[in-house]
């Protein structure tokens, strides 16, 4: 466990409509990620943040925005959500050790677009 | 993106079985991380390896970074019920802010 609460766990929103979904993580990671899973593809990058106000786009950032405000903090944002962004969205967070970086998962965030 | 390579994409056993799964790539690695996911949940890190011939073990799970760099496996033994799920594997470049690159997983069966 490594301190990563999503909220909300699952939402139900219309087309149309602006969702914000919430990573907190109590350990004061630098590094803080969102990706979302779809079946068929796998776990893809969205956006990350390696400090505050600092966040860069990933591989499927198109109809996203990102704001890290407090280090703890990582919203993700759908400016105006639509049917394709109906997924399960992961947030996550890098921590750094003598060996090396270790990537740890939130539990989620089921996002359902009608 | 770049994807790992994992295969077949289901895999089912018998429990009691030993099970090995692979992941390779075209391109090196400098950590390489296993992670299981249930239904309904997050993926949960298993095991994580940092250096080129490491091998490491997790109670009944046992992880290998290949010499290449290019390919780590993963064993679990003496399989039970609840090793059923998704097991994927991760590899990171170097540098704290090198993002992962992901296998798309193997669903994995244990029959009673």
């Amino acid at each position: 466990d490594a301190g990563i609460t999503q909220s909300p766990r699952h939402k139900v929103t219309e087309t149309g409509t602006p969702v914000t979904l919430r990573c907190h993580q109590t350990e004061n990671h630098r590094y803080m990620y969102w990706y979302r899973q779809d079946p068929g593809h796998g776990l893809r990058l969205i956006h990350y943040s390696y400090g505050v106000k600092d966040t860069d786009k990933g591989e499927v950032s198109d109809g996203y925005s990102v704001s890290r405000s407090k280090t703890e903090d990582f919203l993700l944002t759908l400016e105006s959500a639509t049917s394709s962004q109906t997924s399960v969205y992961f947030c996550a967070i890098s921590e750094s050790s003598g060996a090396g970086n270790t990537i740890y998962f939130g539990e989620g965030s089921w996002l359902t677009v009608v | 993106g770049q994807q790992l390579n994992q295969s077949p994409q289901s895999m089912f056993i018998q429990e009691g079985e030993d099970v090995s799964m692979n992941c390779t790539s075209s391109s090196i690695f400098n950590t390489w991380l296993w992670y299981k996911q249930d239904p309904g949940e997050g993926p949960v890190l298993l095991i994580a390896l940092y250096k080129a011939g490491e091998l490491t073990s997790n109670g009944r799970l046992t992880a290998q970074f290949g010499i290449t760099r290019k390919d780590s496996f993963l064993n679990i033994s003496a399989s039970i019920p609840s090793d059923v799920g998704i097991y994927f594997c991760a590899g990171q470049k170097t540098g704290a802010n090198s993002k992962l690159t992901f296998g798309k997983g193997i669903t994995l069966s244990v029959r009673p």
